[in-house]
């Protein structure tokens, strides 16, 4: 079975400055898809990046890049320049497949100091 | 959220009182799926349907039952509410590289 493990349960920035959230997973599998999900306190479930297992460049998206390291499982969030509306919590999520279900790790609660 | 549509938001029961929570998607797409999430535990997989006619039990599925009701439908039912069920429960599909998910139930089970 698939786990996902975040080992940051709380991390706290400096606006402006760059932080590193950090995801390891645990699969057989050869293919497979890793998200960051962001929840705000309004609870909605927001995309924030994705990796495909099969491409080795690391996915980018504005100041939200990330660094997957297929060998070692891990697969970590970086968020540079990092603004107040960053404060939220952070999931880490692994899909086998493209229309499997998504497990998820417990979360990073992330909070942006002014 | 677009696409996945949940009710209600937010809930109150009793223990032993039964509700159902509805979930509806207007993607056209096959799986749908139920989640719960907790503090510190992340989302975790109640149920899922990867097809019309289908369910499968997720991670932690005691204590509910699903209905896929049309391709459009999926419901959680709580037939006799615990305290230990009092979460935020989302409702979500999952397309081709991206799950949508609903806007989340409170649920309270007093």
């Amino acid at each position: 079975a698939q786990t996902v493990t975040q080992s940051q349960p709380e991390m706290s920035v400096q606006e402006a400055e760059t932080v590193t959230l950090s995801c390891t997973y645990d699969t057989s599998e050869n293919n497979y898809y890793l998200f960051w999900y962001k929840q705000p306190p309004s609870r909605q479930m927001i995309l924030v990046i994705r990796q495909e297992a099969y491409k080795q460049q690391n996915a980018t998206e504005n100041r939200f890049s990330v660094n997957f390291q297929k060998a070692a499982k891990s697969f970590s969030l970086k968020i540079s320049d990092s603004q107040l509306g960053d404060t939220a919590m952070y999931f880490c999520a692994f899909m086998r497949t493209s229309y499997d279900k998504v497990i998820f790790g417990p979360g990073t609660s992330l909070s942006v100091i002014p | 959220n677009a696409g996945v549509t949940q009710t209600p938001k937010f809930q109150v029961l009793k223990t032993g009182q039964s509700m159902t929570l509805q979930c509806a998607q207007d993607m056209n797409h096959n799986s749908m799926y139920w989640y719960r999430q907790d503090p510190g535990m992340g989302l975790r997989l109640i149920y899922y349907s990867a097809s019309e006619g289908t369910t499968d039990k997720g991670e932690v599925p005691n204590g509910y039952n699903v209905s896929r009701l049309n391709k459009r439908e999926f419901s959680l039912r709580l037939e006799s509410a615990a305290p230990s069920q009092t979460s935020v429960y989302f409702c979500a599909i999952a397309q081709v590289l991206e799950a949508f998910f609903g806007q989340g139930t409170r649920l309270t089970v007093v």
